[in-house]
């Protein structure tokens, strides 16, 4: 079946906009994770979703930064009044359960803030 | 700090040879997770080893895990152009919940013919 599949690929915007990224996890997956890798880095962890818990936000860099996860399926970070230094690649990532499980990750959203 | 450090931050070696690439980490784990990131995509996810898994084999890779050096090391042997990429390990720390991973920084490997 078809991988984990985000959205846009690439983002370009002015500062102090809002963006919204969009990530549509594997069928049948109920934990999703957010991710930001700068350049160069590993990634960081950013949020994780796990079937209708309450998500765990503890990663999130400020106030700015949110998510959401409807039907338990699609979810969507937000960023509100982006700053240059938001400039990342935004991955997300899906896995079976929670625990042992290999995560699986689509290709990101390349954001660029001008 | 990082909770996973890899060393080394770059590998260039041989079509054909080994390549080793080591991880450390400080905290105890559930488990540690391999992944290869090819430029401009996503990570691809090699090899999981639970705490109590101290070897592992998929293919040509060949993972070990020393938890009381809480130390890792992934081997990829008879190397192909097609293996250069970033290398990552990840743990999944006893948080008591969930298994966010925390990534270290890499190994950039570049496998020439």
């Amino acid at each position: 079946g078809a991988g984990v599949s985000q959205s846009p690929s690439n983002k370009v915007t002015e500062k102090g906009k809002d963006v919204e990224l969009r990530c549509d996890p594997i069928s049948g997956h109920t934990a999703l994770y957010w991710y930001r890798q700068s350049l160069g880095q590993g990634l960081e962890f950013l949020i994780y979703f796990q079937g209708n818990s309450a998500p765990d936000k503890s990663g999130l860099p400020s106030d700015r930064f949110s998510a959401e996860r409807t039907g338990g399926s699609v979810s969507t970070l937000t960023i509100q009044r982006t700053q240059q230094e938001d400039s990342a690649v935004y991955l997300c990532a899906s896995s079976l359960t929670t625990g042992n499980q290999p995560q699986h990750f689509g290709d990101g959203t390349r954001l660029s803030i001008l | 700090s990082q909770q996973g450090e890899e060393d080394p931050q770059a590998l260039s070696i041989q079509e054909g040879e080994n390549a080793t690439m080591n991880c450390s980490y400080k905290t105890s784990i559930n488990n540690l997770q391999w992944y290869r990131q090819n430029s401009g995509r996503g990570l691809v996810h090699l090899i999981l080893i639970r705490s109590n898994e101290r070897e592992k084999h998929s293919g040509r890779l060949r993972v070990t895990l020393d938890t009381s050096k809480k130390s890792s090391s992934l081997l990829i042997t008879a190397s192909r152009a097609a293996d250069t990429a970033s290398y990552f390990c990840a743990t999944d720390i006893l948080t008591g919940g969930g298994n966010k991973l925390t990534f270290g920084t890499g190994t950039q490997l570049k496998v020439e013919l």
